[in-house]
């Protein structure tokens, strides 16, 4: 059925390492892909997002690429920082769909 | 951007009494929200869409009759929990979709903090 894979956390990373987190997703027709962001004690931020195939989402310094052949939306960054610590989530869905989310993941950057 | 609100963002209460959750957008329509809760460790489960004018649809497992949702105008929508007990405690997040937007991102509410004593 349709779902979101992301790998599994935690992450723990010092601060200006270089950041990964996969997402893969398996859906019918051409979702538009999201990752959302959580900070401690809050509700879901947008973080990026990318609405067709080969399109990069970015924000704050993160990157994702809509790739279709892989079906996959890795959030990247190439410096994080402490104030990056939170919950990243990808989700997948259609114009007139619910959301479907992955499981999440916690990073935690170390100073 | 678009900005959806919830109210209260905490709230405790004893076992068996009802507590509603509100959720608001503050700048756009919506004409749905959905209504999720999050457990330990980060999971979220959708459990209903809320359609401004109707019945909410709700996802398996989740009882109606315990989480009831109304969704009165194009701006808000409640979360009902009847007869609370401790294992409903939970974080309670809702989200809208923008009637315009149509691009499927959903604005996310700060979430409701809920503790049954």
């Amino acid at each position: 059925g349709d779902s979101v894979t992301q790998m599994e956390g935690p992450v723990t990373l010092s601060e200006e390492a270089f950041l990964t987190i996969n997402c893969t997703y398996t859906a019918t027709g051409y979702p538009s892909l999201f990752w959302y962001v959580q900070y401690p004690g809050e509700g879901l931020q947008l973080l990026l997002k990318a609405t067709k195939a080969d399109d990069k989402g970015s924000n704050k310094g993160f990157e994702a690429t809509y790739r279709k052949e892989t079906t996959s939306f890795h959030l990247e960054k190439g410096s994080v920082q402490v104030s990056d610590s939170a919950v990243y989530f990808c989700a997948w869905g259609g114009a007139n769909s619910k959301l479907t989310f992955g499981k999440g993941i916690t990073l935690s950057v170390r100073p | 951007g678009a900005v959806v609100s919830q109210h209260p963002s905490r709230v405790i209460c004893k076992s068996g009494t009802s507590v509603k959750i509100e959720c608001r957008s503050l700048d756009f329509q919506a004409t749905t929200m959905f209504w999720y809760r999050q457990f330990p460790k980060q999971s979220l489960m959708l459990m209903a869409t809320s359609n401004e004018g109707s019945k909410a649809t709700y996802e398996q497992g989740v009882e109606k009759d315990k989480f009831l949702i109304n969704h009165a105008s194009l701006t808000l929508s409640t979360l009902t929990v009847t007869s609370a007990h401790p294992e409903d405690s939970s974080f309670y997040i809702c989200s809208a979709r923008d009637r315009v937007l149509n691009t499927g991102e959903l604005f996310f509410g700060e979430g409701s903090r809920l503790t049954v004593l």
